[in-house]
């Protein structure tokens, strides 16, 4: 596509449920970034794929979060059992793979949990 | 480890007037420092960026920002403020040549708003 697209762009659920949030990057990028943006934190970077694997997973905040990427494409991030605290807005950012930090960022997912 | 100070959560300006953003950086080596603009209900967008050469940068919608080691900053500048400028701007640092973690760190965000 000519952007990065996130889906679903808003998710109410109650507390316990489990998630997913899908992320669909630009054609042809190989980097993936799954980062969190709650109210006064900033961005947190949450988890990074190079084509499929992802060789940093250091952000994810509990085992309670996952993410996986499939042909090197669309990428899913699973929150399981989630937390009020897990209500965030959560980004998705691809780019060309040699990093030169111009990350093209999607629209977001906004997540409350009730 | 890298990390990004960014001094205000909110600044306000009136139309027309210098916008001035204010970013500092901590790091053991030398930088890529980044500007990105997030509007309201989108995604963040890069601004401009610094990676190496002349220290002075010039961005999209007439912003730019200076890179100065011996102070450890990066602020961003536009001469006069437009009501569209109005959105939250993120500075970050970079040391990496790969991604992951150290691809980039961002500051919490400095929040524009433009008076009529």
């Amino acid at each position: 596509g000519a952007g990065v697209s996130q889906s679903p762009s808003n998710k109410v659920t109650e507390k316990g449920k489990d998630v997913e949030l899908r992320c669909d990057p630009i054609s042809g990028h190989t980097a993936l970034y799954w980062y969190r943006q709650s109210l006064g934190q900033g961005l947190e970077f949450l988890i990074y794929f190079q084509g499929n694997s992802a060789p940093d997973k250091s952000g994810l905040p509990s085992d309670r979060f996952s993410a996986e990427r499939t042909g090197g494409s669309v990428s899913t991030l699973t929150i399981q059992r989630t937390q009020q605290e897990d209500s965030a807005v959560y980004l998705c950012a691809s780019s060309l793979g040699t990093f030169t930090g111009e990350l093209f960022f999607g629209e977001g997912s906004r997540l409350t949990v009730l | 480890a890298q990390s990004v100070t960014q001094l205000g959560s909110h600044v306000s300006v009136s139309e027309g007037a210098l916008v001035l953003l204010r970013c500092n950086y901590s790091s053991s080596v030398p930088p890529y420092l980044f500007w990105y603009v997030q509007y309201p209900n989108q995604g963040l967008q890069l601004l401009l960026k610094y990676t190496t050469g002349a220290t002075l940068v010039k961005g999209i919608n007439g912003f730019e920002a200076e890179f100065k080691k011996s102070e450890t900053s990066f602020h961003l500048t536009k001469p006069s403020a437009h009501m569209s400028d109005a959105a939250e701007y993120f500075c970050a640092v970079s040391v990496g040549s790969g991604g992951g973690a150290d691809g980039l760190t961002f500051g919490k965000g400095t929040h524009l708003i433009i008076q009529p």
